[in-house]
């Protein structure tokens, strides 16, 4: 079956530091693989996605490359900023009968001045 | 041009009771995806309605169960509610649900059950 396994959190960096939180995949077929944002009280917002292998996603300085042979799909950012601060989800999507998705638990980040 | 709204924000029910969620998609999308996220969890998938009927359907008992109206719109019917049904619900939209079309994510129903 479907599935997305993500470090645990959370993580806590001091701004301007790099960061990095992994997500490896299991699937069936050939997914596509995405990373999702959630503010505080707000629903998901998409950061970023790769549609196949070898595909790098890239929104806001935040970068994933879509790894076939390591089925991972990390998500880093050189330098972080307060604002990022949030919980990160990546999650895959099935291509038929529809794009049902699989999240993983999701990865809390602090970023403290 | 308005994203994925859902109703209510918040909701206080007892156990026993049953509830309805209501979602609108992003203009322009024609799918719609339900998900139950638990607090500290990942959303978890509960069905996907296209063209009014239900096309795919996660590990959720049939006290779930949905509508699609014909302007896309759609409702999440929660019978009986336990204890454990209290979550944040989600409603995505989509376009012809294909896996390469992200999902955009209503900020959510928060069902507490007393």
């Amino acid at each position: 079956g479907n599935s997305v396994t993500q470090m645990e959190g959370p993580v806590t960096l001091s701004e301007e530091a790099f960061l990095t939180i992994n997500c490896t995949y299991t699937a069936t077929g050939y997914p596509s693989l995405f990373w999702y944002v959630q503010y505080p009280g707000e629903g998901l917002q998409l950061l970023l996605k790769a549609t196949k292998a070898d595909d790098k996603g890239s929104n806001k300085g935040f970068e994933a490359t879509y790894r076939k042979e390591t089925t991972s799909f990390h998500l880093e950012k050189g330098s972080v900023q307060v604002s990022d601060s949030a919980v990160y989800f990546c999650a895959l999507s099935d291509r038929w009968p529809g794009n049902q998705f699989y999240f993983g638990t999701g990865t809390s980040l602090t970023v403290i001045p | 041009d308005a994203g994925v709204t859902q109703s209510p924000t918040h909701l206080i029910k007892t156990r026993g009771q049953q509830v309805t969620l209501r979602c609108s998609p992003k203009s322009g999308h024609d799918t719609v995806s339900w998900y139950q996220q638990a607090l500290g969890q990942g959303p978890q998938f509960i069905f996907q309605y296209y063209e009014e009927e239900e096309r795919q359907r996660g590990n959720f008992p049939d006290r779930f169960s949905g509508h699609q109206f014909p302007n896309y719109s759609s409702e999440l019917n929660v019978n009986a509610l336990l204890l454990g049904d209290s979550a944040l619900y989600l409603c995505a939209s989509s376009l012809t649900g294909w896996a390469d079309q992200p999902q955009h994510f209503g900020d959510g129903t928060r069902l507490s059950i007393l």
